[in-house]
């Protein structure tokens, strides 16, 4: 069965850095384009980016753009999400989901906090 | 960026009642290919979110058919026909057309 699971999660300063992982299985990752989607605590769901199946095409949304990066490597089954200079409300739940946003993981915490 | 606009933002509804949620986009979500990317989530409390409905009024496979899609352009309705207690969570609305953006979630709990 389709299975995504976040890591890398945790509490980080403002203005540091911090690197998520998705492992994936049970479908052939490298057809797929994936999405990072985040949730801050008590709020509604925001996308944060996309990456085409081949790699060749990313985009963000202006909330998020230059500071974080999204990735793939396609021999390992896994996506990346690389955060830069993050801020307090870069604090949430990141979740990575399928291209259509068919199949979820369960999410990993990232809090900003000082 | 497309702004997704979802009413109501809470609803009360009596188990065996049919609900309604609406969610209309700042522009038109019909692409150029002839598909409109409007999807339609439920996120229960502590949970992620599931897919219920893509491409306007495509059920998801596994989503039971009292729930339904409709709309075009930039209106968009999702339906449960008669509601159980396991749909209560909220619900998104999501366009992916031009990027992607969601709507603000609508909160459904049973009377």
């Amino acid at each position: 069965q389709v299975q995504l699971v976040e890591s890398g999660g945790g509490v980080v300063q403002p203005g540091g850095s911090l690197r998520l992982s998705c492992g994936t299985s049970g479908f052939t990752f490298s057809r797929y384009d994936m999405h990072w989607v985040r949730q801050a605590p008590g709020k509604g769901l925001e996308w944060v980016a996309d990456i085409t199946f081949d790699g060749s095409d990313e985009f963000y949304p202006d909330s998020v753009k230059g500071r974080f990066a999204i990735s793939r490597d396609n021999s390992r089954n896994t996506l990346y999400l690389q955060m830069n200079s993050l801020r307090v409300e870069d604090t949430a739940v990141y979740y990575c989901a399928r291209g259509g946003v068919d199949f979820w993981g369960q999410g990993t915490l990232v809090t900003v906090s000082s | 960026e497309i702004v997704m606009t979802q009413t109501p933002l809470s609803s009360l509804v009596n188990i065996g009642q049919p609900a309604s949620i609406s969610c209309r986009s700042s522009e038109s979500l019909a692409d150029r290919d002839g598909n409109t990317y409007l999807s339609w989530l439920h996120q229960r409390p502590g949970q992620p979110p599931r897919l219920l409905i893509y491409k306007v009024s495509y059920r998801f496979s596994g989503v039971p058919d009292r729930f339904s899609g409709s709309g075009a352009g930039t209106d968009f309705t999702l339906k449960i026909s008669r509601v159980e207690a396991e749909d209560v969570g909220v619900y998104y609305c999501m366009q992916s057309t031009q990027l992607n953006t969601f709507g603000q979630g609508t909160k459904l709990e049973i009377k």
